[in-house]
């Protein structure tokens, strides 16, 4: 079945610096691409969804780059701030209710 | 609209208990999945449910733990009896349609003694 590989597991940057997270994926039939946070003591909480069809999205900060070839798929956080501190996820589906998701990165931003 | 809702927050458990977690869902959302967060194993299936009916039950997860689901806003998840090794954050997730983007709830924190 299909097999997600998050990484970093860690990550810190300091405030306004870029943060980068990178998934894999392994079954080219995926079709739908998430990013989620998750704050301390909370759900996870959507930041981004990505069909097959998009290479690129940018929304508010945080850009999401889909590269079906290389089936890789990545975040990035441009100027980061404190409040951004927190567990990020990625997640794919194949269409189905089968979601597989990432073992997260936890991000540390500091001031 | 209102989120997914899952209550309680927290609970605290004896070793052999029955405890029943409690999910509503976004309205309209016809798909409802249990999870279990762990640091180890991250997020785990437990069950899902399409329009009320259940089309997972999680299989490792089926002799202890039961999710039900009684009418399209509402679903209970029991652990009985609990093991201490079911300490966990449950959380409660719902979509449109299978595939379609899940929207979670805040979870509740078990931990059994």
């Amino acid at each position: 079945g299909e097999q997600v590989e998050q990484r970093p597991p860690h990550l810190s940057v300091r405030e306004g610096d870029s943060a980068f997270i990178i998934c894999t994926y392994t079954d080219s039939a995926t079709a739908y691409f998430y990013w989620y946070k998750q704050e301390p003591g909370a759900g996870l909480q959507l930041l981004m969804s990505v069909f097959s069809n998009v290479d690129r999205k940018e929304e508010q900060g945080l850009t999401v780059l889909l590269n079906k070839k290389d089936k890789r798929l990545s975040l990035n956080l441009t100027a980061a701030h404190p409040g951004d501190s927190a567990v990020y996820f990625c997640a794919v589906s194949g269409g189905n209710y089968k979601y597989v998701f990432g073992a997260g990165t936890r991000l540390k931003v500091i001031a | 609209d209102a989120g997914v809702t899952q209550t309680p927050r927290h609970e605290v458990a004896e070793k052999g208990q029955t405890i029943i977690l409690k999910c509503e869902p976004v309205s309209g959302h016809n798909d409802l999945f249990w999870y279990r967060q762990t640091k180890i194993q991250g997020l785990e299936l437990l069950s899902y449910f399409r329009s009320k009916s259940l089309m997972e039950d999680g299989g490792a997860f089926k002799d202890r733990f039961k999710a039900e689901m009684l009418n399209s806003s509402f679903s209970t998840l029991k652990i009985q009896p609990t093991e201490p090794k079911d300490s966990a954050v449950y959380l409660c997730a719902s979509s449109r349609l299978g595939g379609d983007t899940l929207y979670f709830g805040a979870g509740t924190r078990l931990s059994v003694l």
